[in-house]
């Protein structure tokens, strides 16, 4: 079945510095392939989308290309701050019962 | 904006108890989901809905149902609850994607 795999955290940064959280997913079909962001105590949060092959999805200075090729989604951001300190989960939506997938997610950390 | 309200942001229950998780959305959404948030496991479907007195199975129904009496409300029930079912439980809604979620249940079961 559809399954998303993505770097084990937590993750710690300082600020300003780069950010990269790897996402590898495996579906049959054209799946859609989403970041969401849970800041503490909330739930989650839809951060940025995309729908076909070699689409960008952009939010909050964060970006993630979808490569069909290496079925990988990878989340970047060029500076980080100590405001993007939360838990980053990468999915994918196969297009079948409405059924999403979800990666285990990565706590990240920024430090001032 | 859409709004998915869970009524209660934690509780306490004891072993055995029978427990109501509810969950509201405004934005006349088909679909609705339950997940359970894991430390490590991420997010794991219980159960959806697309919709009214509809319900299907997710990957872990076990211990759980769930009620879709109208559109807007979709409950999770735990018969009796166990301490294996401490967790978090989001809410969610859709109409196709993405899913709009609550701000999360915390259930400890003691």
């Amino acid at each position: 079945g559809d399954s998303v795999t993505q770097m084990e955290g937590p993750v710690t940064l300082s600020e300003e510095a780069f950010l990269t959280i790897n996402c590898t997913y495996t579906a049959t079909g054209y799946p859609s392939l989403f970041w969401y962001v849970q800041y503490p105590g909330e739930g989650l949060q839809l951060l940025l989308k995309a729908t076909k092959a070699d689409d960008k999805g952009s939010n909050k200075g964060f970006e993630a290309t979808y490569r069909k090729e290496t079925t990988s989604f990878h989340l970047e951001k060029g500076s980080v701050q100590v405001s993007d300190s939360a838990v980053y989960f990468c999915a994918l939506d196969g297009h079948n019962n409405n059924d999403m997938r979800f990666g285990a997610g990565t706590r990240l950390t920024v430090k001032p | 904006d859409v709004k998915v309200t869970q009524s209660s942001r934690y509780l306490v229950k004891r072993t055995g108890e029978k427990v109501f998780l509810e969950c509201v959305q405004d934005m006349d959404h088909e679909n609705m989901f339950w997940y359970r948030q894991d430390p490590g496991l991420g997010l794991r479907l219980i159960y959806f809905s697309y919709d009214v007195k509809m319900k299907e199975k997710g990957d872990i129904p076990e211990g759980y149902s769930v009620s879709r009496e109208k559109k807007e409300r979709f409950s999770l029930i735990l018969e009796s609850a166990s301490t294996n079912q401490t967790s978090m439980y989001l809410c969610a809604s859709s109409r196709n994607s993405p899913l709009h979620f609550g701000n999360g249940t915390r259930l400890t079961v003691t």
